[in-house]
């Protein structure tokens, strides 16, 4: 257990849902992120939040929809995704942005179908 | 831009016998360099990390890796692996700058027959 929790841990979803993931820290820090994990890939950033103001989008669709309501919470929200949208994604913290040990959550499981 | 590269994406060991991961990345400046974890079913878990001085860095679970400046390389070792040690394994590195953003290498799966 890291500290960063994430749910839901898997979701199905249809190409004309909108739906949400949630990430939640408990360890106090400054700075949240998502990345995405495929298959045989890279983990890839998508992005950074730093006390709540999103630092770096490295060119995500619109599809995804990042909201940072404070430093504890970090949601993505999904909406017409397609089929190669289908990945793990992961939510990470650390104490700032310039610090970079990153506190990665377990991970929530996208299927779209 | 930055990358990372993990020359092998799968390597299959049996009990005991000894560990190296490689790890080469390309940035001419200052990196910070991380090897993570993810064992199967698990979240990803920092094994260890460089960010200056020594450039032997010792980690968690008898795993070490040496930092080669003029190799571009961060390889992994464990003189002596168990079957818990199956997992995936990831290099990353970071040019340690403001954002502070990470760049993953592919990952290495490692298989440890019992």
């Amino acid at each position: 257990e890291t500290g960063v929790t994430q749910t839901p841990r898997h979701l199905v979803m249809g190409m004309t849902n909108k739906k949400s993931l949630k990430c939640e820290q408990h360890l106090g820090h400054n700075a949240m992120y998502w990345y995405k994990q495929s298959a045989k890939k890279p983990l890839e950033l998508m992005f950074v939040y730093s006390l709540e103001e999103r630092v770096e989008n490295n060119s995500v669709p619109s599809r995804f929809s990042p909201e940072c309501p404070n430093s504890s919470h970090l949601f993505l929200h999904l909406h017409t995704l397609q089929p190669e949208d289908s990945a793990l994604y992961l939510c990470a913290s650390s104490q700032d942005s310039g610090t970079n040990t990153q506190y990665f959550g377990p991970g929530t499981r996208l299927t779209v179908l | 831009a930055q990358s990372v590269s993990q020359h092998n994406h799968h390597v299959i060991l049996s009990e005991a016998a000894s560990l190296e991961l490689g790890c080469n990345y390309s940035y001419g400046g200052t990196v910070n360099l991380f090897w993570y974890v993810q064992y199967p079913g698990q979240h990803l878990q920092l094994l260890l990390k460089y960010f200056s001085g020594d450039p032997l860095v010792k980690g968690i679970k008898g795993f070490e890796a040496e930092f080669i400046k003029s190799k571009f390389s961060f390889n992994l070792r464990k003189p002596s692996v168990q079957w818990s040690d199956t997992a995936e394994y990831f290099c990353a590195v970071s040019n340690g700058g403001s954002q502070g953003n990470l760049i993953f290498g592919k990952g290495t799966k490692l298989s440890v027959k019992p």
